[in-house]
């Protein structure tokens, strides 16, 4: 089955600066690329997806791009700010597989005021 | 609110017990999932419904896990049982076919 692997675990950067977590996924298979966003005791929340036939997104602040041929795909937060500080998880998904989603073990955001 | 409602938000229980949760979509959202996210990882897939029909089911999911979509419309997830090692957050996501997934806020347990 799909494997996602997911880096920095941790990242703690300064108000203002950039914030980059980079994701692999192992089946060349996977059609469909998520980032969520936890805060503290809730779920997940949707943040920003791609899909395979885009090599790059961007929604304000955040962007996200895929590299199918390297199987590795990269969350960009520019202009952090406090309320950016949370866990996000990667994902992957294959429409065949009913959509079900593999997660990246996650990176714990601090954003230093 | 229209997001996806997770009920009970918390439950504790002794092992031994049995436990059922439940979840109420997005209303027009005719897939359901069920995910299982322990401390400091990922959610992991449970399993997933299509209206009423329960398509997978994961390894994860024990004899002792059972999950309904009567209706095609709430999802109930019993655990019978419990043993500590189902503490855990359980979480629900709906989502339209091959359309993103919004999750709930969770349900946590602890099995005492």
């Amino acid at each position: 089955g799909e494997n996602v692997e997911q880096h920095p675990s941790t990242l703690s950067v300064q108000e203002g600066d950039s914030a980059v977590i980079k994701c692999t996924y192992s089946d060349s298979a996977s059609n469909y690329f998520p980032w969520y966003k936890q805060e503290l005791g809730k779920g997940p929340q949707l943040i920003i997806d791609i899909r395979s036939n885009v090599g790059e997104k961007k929604d304000q602040r955040i962007a996200v791009t895929l590299n199918k041929t390297a199987k590795h795909f990269s969350l960009h937060i520019t202009e952090t700010q406090p309320e950016d500080s949370a866990v996000y998880f990667c994902a992957a998904t294959l429409k065949a597989a009913g959509n079900k989603l593999t997660f990246g073990g996650g990176t714990r955001v601090l954003v230093k005021p | 609110d229209t997001g996806v409602s997770q009920d009970p938000r918390h439950k504790i229980t002794k092992r031994g017990q049995n436990v059922t949760f439940r979840c109420d979509p997005i209303s027009e959202h005719n897939r359901l999932y069920w995910y299982r996210q322990t401390l400091g990882q990922g959610p992991e897939f449970l399993t997933y419904f299509q209206n009423e029909a329960q398509l997978e089911k994961s390894r994860l999911l024990s004899d002792r896990f059972s999950a309904e979509r009567p209706k095609g419309s709430f999802s109930t997830l019993e655990i019978q049982r419990t043993e500590q090692g189902d503490s855990a957050m359980y979480l629900c996501a709906s989502s339209l076919v091959n359309r993103p997934a919004f999750f709930g806020q969770g349900t946590r347990l602890t099995v005492v």
